[in-house]
C-alpha cells in the first residue's frame, strides 16, 4: 500500500506567475484535501475533493483552484502568485468523509520571490 | 467558528521523562480528533485518531485522551526519547455541516527531548 505522495518537493516561483502542485492519494482513498501551512502556524484548509467534485472550501480566494481525477489524484493550482503564498502545501487523503482518518503527504515547499 | 489551542507552544524535557501535551477546542460538536507529528519542513504523520464516542486511544508509548464535553484532549508520551523531538499538532473534524470536512488545527507544541 503506497502512502500519499506530493510533487514537487520544493518550488521557487516569481510573483505573478502560476503554479501547479500534484498529489497522489493513498491507495483506496477517494477524498483529497489541500492545506496551506505558513511558517510556525497550523495548516489551514484550502478545499476538499470527493469523487472529482469540490465539496468544501476554506477562506481562500478564487485564484486557488483544484482538480481531482478519476484515479483520485489531485492538483492544486494557484494563479497570480503573491509573496504571502510562500508556504508548505499539504495534501491529505481519506476514505469518504465523516469519521475518517486523514493521511498526509510530505508537502511541497513553495517560495514566491 | 471552531478554534483549537495548544499550550505550551514549546516544551523541553530530559530524556526518559513522561510528558503531557494539551489541546483544547471551542466547539464540542466534533466527529473526531487526530494527533499528528511534524518534523521540521516535513509533512504530517498521523499518531492517533480518537472518535467522538471514545475516551482514549493508545499506540505504543503514546496515549491520547478526549473529553469532548469540556473541549479537551491530551497526548501522553511515556519514557521520552530524543527521537520524539518534533512538533505535535492536534486537529478536530467538525460533526456538523456534513460534507464540509475540513480539519481545524492548533498551532502545535514544539517538543525537544534533551539527551
Amino acid at each position: 500500500e503506497t502512502g500519499v505522495t506530493q510533487s514537487p518537493t520544493h518550488l521557487i516561483k516569481t510573483r505573478g506567475q502560476q503554479v501547479t502542485l500534484r498529489c497522489s492519494s493513498q491507495s483506496g482513498h477517494n477524498t483529497v484535501s489541500w492545506y496551506q501551512q505558513a511558517l510556525g502556524q497550523g495548516p489551514q484548509f484550502i478545499f476538499q475533493y470527493y469523487r472529482e467534485e469540490e465539496n468544501g472550501r476554506g477562506n481562500f480566494p478564487p485564484r486557488f483552484s483544484g482538480l481531482q481525477f478519476p484515479n483520485y489524484s489531485s492538483e492544486l493550482n494557484v494563479n497570480a502568485l503573491e509573496l504571502d503564498d510562500s508556504a508548505l502545501y499539504l495534501c491529505a487523503s481519506s476514505v469518504g468523509f465523516g469519521n475518517t482518518e486523514a493521511f498526509f503527504g510530505q508537502g511541497t515547499r513553495l517560495t514566491v520571490v | 467558528k471552531q478554534e483549537v489551542t495548544q499550550i505550551p507552544a514549546a516544551l523541553s524535557v530530559p530524556e526518559g521523562e513522561n510528558l503531557v501535551l494539551n489541546c483544547s477546542f471551542t466547539d464540542s460538536a466534533i466527529y473526531n480528533l487526530q494527533w499528528f507529528r511534524q518534523d521540521p519542513g516535513k509533512g504530517l504523520t498521523s499518531l492517533l485518531l480518537i472518535q467522538s464516542s471514545q475516551r482514549e486511544q493508545t499506540s505504543g508509548r503514546l496515549n491520547a485522551s478526549l473529553d469532548k464535553s469540556s473541549g479537551r484532549s491530551t497526548l501522553y508520551i511515556a519514557a521520552s526519547q530524543p527521537g520524539d523531538s518534533a512538533t505535535y499538532l492536534c486537529a478536530v473534524r467538525p460533526g456538523t455541516n456534513f460534507g464540509n470536512e475540513k480539519l481545524t488545527f492548533g498551532t502545535g507544541t514544539r517538543l525537544t527531548i534533551i539527551p
